[in-house]
């Protein structure tokens, strides 16, 4: 049973405008959300995180809403560029356990 | 120097052999975990350890058997590998819990059984 789905596989974008990648979650005692980024024969590395106490967090070019009440979460990436082309995944834990429960990712294509 | 390294990047073995994933981390982190990505892409935890003890462990057969022989390893031996078994296999590693702490990934085993 996924508990963090990513229901969208890939997502094409052009240079310059904003990506938004989408997660939804089923699980109500998450309470810490992550993204990661994960380029080919790479191990996935830490893009920013938010907290349940927030509804937003914003890191440079890269900004996480956080949706309690729908279960959603969502990354936003403004203004997009071809290096951030990437597989994103979206994860999410609870404080009473020590996993991360990862969606499936969502490839991002930014074109020039 | 990598923050979480693992050896081999590459592993192609046959059925029924044993072999084993090591796994290094130099950032002083307490926790551990073991990682599997299926073909489907899916990343399941598989163990997890903090201060060398077992703090998870998912539904994994017990052919597969982590060791830590202290806090800056946690290697994987796999028994008697069979086809399903095929996979990347990541190490990771955290301060605390994820609740608390970002995980930092290594960049991953790939795991062939013929």
């Amino acid at each position: 049973d996924q508990q963090v789905k990513q229901n969208s596989p890939s997502l094409s974008v052009q240079e310059g405008r904003i990506s938004i990648l989408n997660c939804d979650y089923t699980n109500s005692m998450f309470d810490y959300f992550l993204w990661y980024k994960k380029y080919p024969a790479e191990g996935p590395t830490f893009l920013i995180s938010i907290s349940s106490i927030k509804d937003k967090n914003e890191d440079g070019r890269f900004t996480v809403f956080l949706n309690k009440s729908a279960k959603h979460l969502s990354l936003h990436i403004v203004p997009s560029q071809p290096g951030d082309s990437a597989v994103y995944f979206c994860a999410a834990s609870a404080n009473s356990g020590y996993a991360l429960n990862f969606g499936k990712g969502t490839s991002l294509l930014v074109t020039p | 120097d990598t923050a979480v390294s693992q050896t081999p990047k590459y592993l192609v073995t046959q059925m029924g052999n044993d072999k084993s994933i090591k796994c290094e981390q130099n950032l002083g982190h307490d926790t551990m975990y073991w990682y599997k990505q299926d073909s489907k892409k899916f990343l399941k935890i598989m163990f997890s350890y903090n201060n060398k003890e077992l703090i998870i462990n998912e539904t994994v057969p017990n052919r597969f058997s982590p060791k830590s022989p202290d806090k800056a390893h946690l290697n994987l031996h796999i028994n008697s590998l069979e086809l399903g078994d095929s996979a990347v296999y990541f190490c990771a590693s955290s301060h605390g819990g994820p609740s608390t702490d970002t995980q930092y990934f290594g960049p991953g085993t790939r795991l062939t059984v013929l």
